[in-house]
C-alpha cells in the first residue's frame, strides 16, 4: 500500500506560539489532500479538504485564518496551527488520495499529537 | 443532514466472533469503509464495499445492503490484538468521508 508520512509525530508547545505540520507522500503523487482532528475518545473530524494548487476548503466552524493549509506540491501538505491555545491540543492525521487512483482511496499518515500548554 | 449510527462500546471474548453494525443516513453514497483504529494510531483500512453483499477477507467480513443504510464488519477467531476502535465511514456525494463515531472493542481472555 502507499505510504504517507507525517511530522513530528508529536510535539508540545507553548500557548500563543505557531506549529507546522507535514504531511507528506513517499511512493505516489496526491491530488487530494484531508486534513482531520481526532479530540480523546471521538471520532475523526474532517477540518478541510486541499487540491494541489488551490485554496483549501475549510469545513463549517475551522478557522481558516488559525488553520493554513498549503498543498504546495503533489507529494507535500503542511497544516500550521497559529497561536496555538490548550484547546487546539488534539491529534491531527491527514490522509491523500493517489492522482492515479479511485476517488475512494484514502490513505493516512500516522497522526501527530499535538500539546499545548 | 448526513449520519452515521454505530454502537460506542462492545465486549467479546478471545476466539468467538463479533459483529459490529453500522447504520447511514448521507447526502448520496459511493461506499462504505471499515477502518481500525488502535489508541494513539492513525487508523488503517479494513474493507471498503460499494454494492450489496458480503466481502470476505482472512477473519474479517464486512456486508453492506445500501436499500436499508446498513453495513456490519464480523470478526472471527478473536484474538486480544483485535482490542481497538472500529471505524465506520460512508463516501458522499462529493467523494467525502463522513465518520461514525467509532465502536470500541474490548476483547477478554
Amino acid at each position: 500500500g502507499a505510504v504517507v508520512s507525517q511530522h513530528p509525530s508529536w510535539v508540545i508547545c507553548k500557548s500563543g506560539t505557531s506549529v507546522k505540520i507535514e504531511c507528506r507522500s513517499l511512493d505516489f503523487q496526491a491530488t487530494t489532500m484531508f486534513w482531520y482532528r481526532q479530540f480523546p475518545k471521538q471520532s475523526l473530524m474532517l477540518m478541510a479538504t486541499s487540491n494541489e494548487g488551490s485554496k483549501a476548503t475549510y469545513e463549517q466552524g475551522v478557522e481558516k485564518d488559525k488553520f493554513l493549509i498549503n498543498h504546495a506540491s503533489l507529494t507535500l501538505s503542511t497544516l500550521t496551527v497559529t497561536s496555538a491555545h490548550p484547546e487546539d491540543s488534539s491529534f491531527y492525521i491527514c490522509s491523500l488520495t493517489p492522482s492515479q487512483g479511485a476517488a475512494y482511496e484514502q490513505y493516512f499518515g500516522p497522526g501527530t499529537r499535538l500539546t499545548v500548554t | 443532514g448526513q449520519n452515521i449510527d454505530q454502537p460506542t462500546e462492545m465486549t467479546a471474548t478471545e476466539g468467538a466472533i463479533v459483529q459490529i453494525n453500522c447504520t447511514y443516513q448521507t447526502s448520496g453514497f459511493n461506499g462504505l469503509f471499515w477502518y481500525q483504529q488502535h489508541a494513539g494510531e492513525a487508523p488503517t483500512f479494513l474493507s471498503y464495499n460499494v454494492l450489496d453483499g458480503l466481502e470476505e477477507k482472512g477473519r474479517f467480513s464486512s456486508f453492506l445492503s445500501r436499500s436499508k443504510g446498513y453495513s456490519y464488519l464480523l470478526l472471527k477467531e478473536l484474538q486480544m490484538k483485535d482490542s481497538a476502535s472500529y471505524l465506520c465511514a460512508v463516501l458522499d456525494s462529493n467523494y467525502q468521508l463522513i465518520w461514525g463515531a467509532g465502536t470500541k472493542l474490548i476483547i477478554k481472555p
